[in-house]
C-alpha cells in the first residue's frame, strides 16, 4: 500500500486569493500527476512531473502551476482562485515497479 | 484517440447479489487496465489491474475482472455484493511507455438491504 498525502482536504477561499495544494509521498516514486475531478466526469490530467526538476502541463488546460523541488513533493499553486477553480484535487504517483498509481485522499476546493 | 467508456452512470443492486461494472476502451498500444473505487470524500483505491497473462485477474475485496481483446472491455465482478462495496467504481487504462493514465467517468454502486 502506497503513502500519498494530500493537504488541507477540504479549502473555501474567496476569489482571487492565492493558494498551494500540498502532495508528499514517502516511496521514492519519480513519476507523480495532479488530478481535477468533477462529480460525472472522468479524472483530467492537469500536471505531471517525472523527477526533479521536470514538469509538464497535462491534457486538460489548467491556470495552476507545479514544482518539483524533491523527490517526495509535488504542490500545485493557483495564483489567483476563482469560482472556475472549485473542484477536486486528486494527486497521484506512479509505481515505477508495478506501473501502478496510487492515489492520495484528494483536496476538496470551494472558491466562492 | 484513447478513450474508457462506462456505459452505466448508476447501478443499484441487493445486498448478496451478484454484480458486474462495465468498461470499454480505445487504447492505440498494448494497455495496460485498471480498476479503482472511491468512498465519498476519498481518494481512489486500486482494486485490480491487469498487464498481461491470465486474463481474468483478482483483486482485493473479493472483486475479479477480465480482459476481452476482442471486445476492448474489462468489466469488473462480484459473486455477492457488501452494503460496504456502495461507492464509485473508474475503469482506467495507461501503458508502461505512456505519460498518462486515461479514466472513464465511473460508475455510482449503491446496494439496498
Amino acid at each position: 500500500e502506497a503513502d500519498i498525502y494530500q493537504t488541507p482536504r477540504y479549502l473555501v477561499i474567496g476569489t482571487g486569493k492565492k493558494i498551494t495544494l500540498e502532495c508528499s509521498q514517502t516511496m521514492g516514486h519519480d513519476k507523480m500527476y495532479w488530478y481535477q475531478q468533477d462529480p460525472g466526469m472522468e479524472l483530467h490530467l492537469i500536471h505531471y512531473s517525472y523527477g526533479v526538476n521536470s514538469t509538464e502541463k497535462g491534457d486538460l488546460s489548467s491556470e495552476s502551476t507545479v514544482s518539483r523541488i524533491r523527490t517526495e513533493h509535488f504542490p500545485l499553486t493557483l495564483e489567483s482562485a476563482r469560482p472556475s477553480h472549485t473542484s477536486q484535487y486528486l494527486c497521484a504517483s506512479r509505481d515505477r515497479a508495478t506501473d501502478t498509481q496510487y492515489f492520495g485522499p484528494g483536496t476538496r476546493l470551494t472558491v466562492l | 484517440a484513447q478513450s474508457v467508456t462506462q456505459p452505466d452512470i448508476h447501478i443499484t443492486v441487493s445486498e448478496g447479489a451478484s454484480l458486474e461494472l462495465r468498461c470499454n476502451y480505445s487504447y492505440g498500444a498494448t494497455p495496460y487496465l485498471f480498476w479503482y473505487v472511491q468512498s465519498p470524500g476519498q481518494g481512489l483505491q486500486l482494486l485490480l489491474k491487469y498487464f498481461s497473462g491470465d486474463t481474468l485477474v483478482q483483486g482485493i475485496k473479493g472483486f475479479e475482472a477480465e480482459f476481452k481483446r476482442s471486445q476492448s472491455s474489462f468489466n469488473l465482478r462480484k459473486p455477492s455484493v457488501h452494503w460496504s462495496d456502495a461507492a464509485e467504481y473508474f475503469c482506467a487504462v495507461g501503458a508502461m511507455t505512456g505519460n498518462q493514465f486515461y479514466f472513464g467517468t465511473g460508475t455510482s454502486l449503491t446496494v439496498i438491504p
